[in-house]
């Protein structure tokens, strides 16, 4: 069965620092890996996605994510943490027995940025 | 379009009442997932149609909910008799098609609050 894993349930960095959130999935096949976002009180929206076509993909905000076969990871990063992109971040896996369309969720990592 | 639309966005209701939360997904979407969040157990996919049709309701916790989806632009998630531990945020998501170039792309709703007391 396919599964994410998001090390850290919380990340906290100054303003104009590094972001890297981290994740690692497990699938039987190759994976559809995604990005969601959640801001306080709102729905999850897409950052970015991994269709197997180029390994390193970029999203909106200026977040990008590489795959990496052979370390089983999907981390996101951004150059330059900006105060609005404090939020919740959640690593996702499609299930392929579905058609790629049922996502699995990883517990999701707070994302903590401080003047 | 405007996008997945949710109803309520918070319900508060007493222990033993009957709660429908509702849901309008964006139009020509063929795919529907309910989804529910609390801290305790994250992010859990209850139920999930295509074309209105349920496919996975593997995820719904008991007999007590009960989801539709009578036409392409409606679905309804039920719980009866609500209880305390159901209190979470619900969500509703949307997907189109798979010959879509936005395929596999579950768009969500704001949610809905429920507080059962």
């Amino acid at each position: 069965a396919q599964s994410v894993t998001q090390l850290g349930s919380h990340v906290s960095v100054s303003e104009g620092a590094l972001v890297l959130l981290r994740c690692n999935y497990s699938s039987s096949v190759p994976p559809y890996l995604f990005w969601y976002v959640q801001y306080p009180n709102q729905g999850l929206q897409l950052l970015l996605k991994y269709t197997s076509a180029a390994t390193l993909v970029k999203g909106i905000n200026g977040f990008e994510a590489e795959f990496k076969k052979s370390e089983t990871s999907f981390h996101l990063t951004k150059p330059s943490a900006h105060m609005s992109d404090a939020a919740e971040y959640f690593c996702a896996v499609s299930d392929p027995n579905t058609g790629f369309q049922k996502l699995v969720f990883g517990t999701g990592t707070r994302l903590l940025v401080s003047p | 379009d405007a996008g997945v639309i949710q109803s309520p966005r918070h319900e508060v209701t007493e222990m033993g009442q009957e709660v429908t939360l509702r849901c309008k997904p964006i139009s020509g979407h063929d795919y529907l997932f309910w989804y529910r969040q609390t801290m305790m157990r994250g992010l859990e996919l209850l139920i999930y149609f295509n074309n209105n049709v349920p496919i996975d309701d593997s995820g719904m916790p008991e007999d007590r909910f009960s989801a539709k989806m009578p036409n392409a632009s409606f679905s309804t998630l039920k719980i009866q008799p609500s209880e305390p531990r159901d209190s979470a945020v619900y969500f509703c998501a949307s997907s189109p098609q798979l010959g879509s170039p936005a395929k596999n792309i579950q768009y969500f709703g704001a949610g809905t609050r429920l507080s059962v007391l």
